[in-house]
Order: C-alpha cells, then structure tokens, then sequence
C-alpha cells in the first residue's frame, strides 16, 4: 500500500499570499496518478488536480500541481477567502488507493 | 448535469450490515468506474472500493472480507453493503464517479450504535 504524507499539516496564511502544500509518496506512484483535492466543513471534497498537473472542469488557473515520482506539490498562487480549506492528496495509480491525512490552509 | 444521491439508514447495530444505494442521474452508470469512500468524524478520507458497470470490482483490502459492491444498470444505482459493522465504521460515506472522483454525492452519515 501507498502511503501518503502531507505537509505541513496546518498553514497559515492571508489571503493573497501564496500557498505550497507537499505531498510525499512511500513509493513512486505509477504515471503521476495523482490528485488533490478541497474539502470545506460539511461538503464534499471537490476534485482540483488531476494527473498530477491537470485542472479539473471549473477550477481556476490560481491552482496548480507539478511533481512526479514521489513528490507532488499543490499551488495556490493567490489565496482568495474561499480558499481557506482542506486539501487532501490521492494516489489512483496503485491499488488500494490512498490518500493523505490532509493540510489545513486557515487565514492567518 | 450528473449527479449522485446516497440513501440507506443512518443508524446500524454493531454485528449487522451496512447497506447503502447511490442513484446517479444525467449520466448512464454504463461508463465510467464509480467508487465508494468513506470519512469518519474529524478524519481523513479512506477509499473503500469499486465497481464498473460490467460488475468488475477492487476493493480495499483492510475491508475487503466485509465489502461488497454492485451494480444495478437498469437503475442507474450502484450500492454498497458493509457486514459485521463494528463503532469503528461510523462515518460518512460517499459515492463518486471514477477513480480521481469528479462527482461526488452529498455524504450520508451511518452511525454503528445499539
């Protein structure tokens, strides 16, 4: 099994600044099949990043992924107040999935 | 445009089986994989498995002796039944469609209590 850790696990910061969430894999993840996403109290999490760099429908350019192997890292070039959040990492590329504990982006 | 409803009790008895049903709607259930996951409270996500319209399924194998997973094209549902529920399966589950979820129900919270 994959398993998969999150850093830092609390970040605080205000909005408009820039956000770098990290997301280590204990082994390399077959074709970067890798995703994030964001999950607000109550909701369900709401795909971002797929493939390891790909947007999904809908989501702004603010967001970005990058990273291959076992290490990915989520962007958020500027953060607007809806961003403040939870953002989980997900491996697809070995069964069974996996997914991180999770990094928490509060407003500073 | 697609969306995912989950529905089943929201309350089990430790020892008995979790069953809950997913209606998918504004897309056929005949493309795609669609998945189950699972949150405990204040927790992180946990996958717990699979299933392609076919009826090929892949399940986590922490929950694998107890999961099962199906598929009901002619509903357009796909459901889950988790046996031998213990207070460690409190959660909430959702469904979701395809391996890196972009739909995903609304969550329903299933409570393991006598």
């Amino acid at each position: 099994e994959i398993v998969l850790t999150q850093s830092p696990g609390t970040l605080s910061l205000s909005p408009g600044e820039r956000a770098t969430l990290s997301c280590r894999a204990s082994q390399s993840i077959s074709s970067s099949y890798l995703a994030w996403y964001q999950q607000k109290p109550g909701q369900a999490p709401r795909l971002l990043i797929y493939a390891a760099s790909s947007r999904a429908t809908g989501i702004p350019d603010r967001f970005s992924g990058s990273g291959s192997g076992t290490d990915f890292t989520l962007t958020i070039s500027r953060l607007e107040p809806e961003d403040f959040a939870v953002y989980y990492c997900q491996q697809y590329g070995s069964s069974p999935f996996t997914f991180g504990p999770g990094t928490k982006v509060d407003i500073k | 445009q697609v969306q995912l409803l989950e529905s089943g009790p929201g309350l089990v008895k430790p020892s008995e089986t979790l069953s809950l049903t997913c209606t998918v709607s504004g897309v056929s259930i005949s493309t795609y994989y669609w998945s189950w996951i699972r949150q405990p409270p204040l927790r992180g996500l946990e996958w717990i498995g699979y299933i392609y319209y076919s009826g090929s399924t892949n399940y986590n194998p922490s929950l694998k002796s107890r999961v099962t997973i199906s598929v009901d094209t002619s509903k357009n549902q796909f459901s889950l039944k988790l046996s031998s529920v213990t207070a460690a399966d409190t959660a909430v589950y959702y469904c979701a469609r395809g391996w890196a979820p972009d739909y995903w129900g609304q969550g329903t919270l299933v409570t393991v209590s006598s």
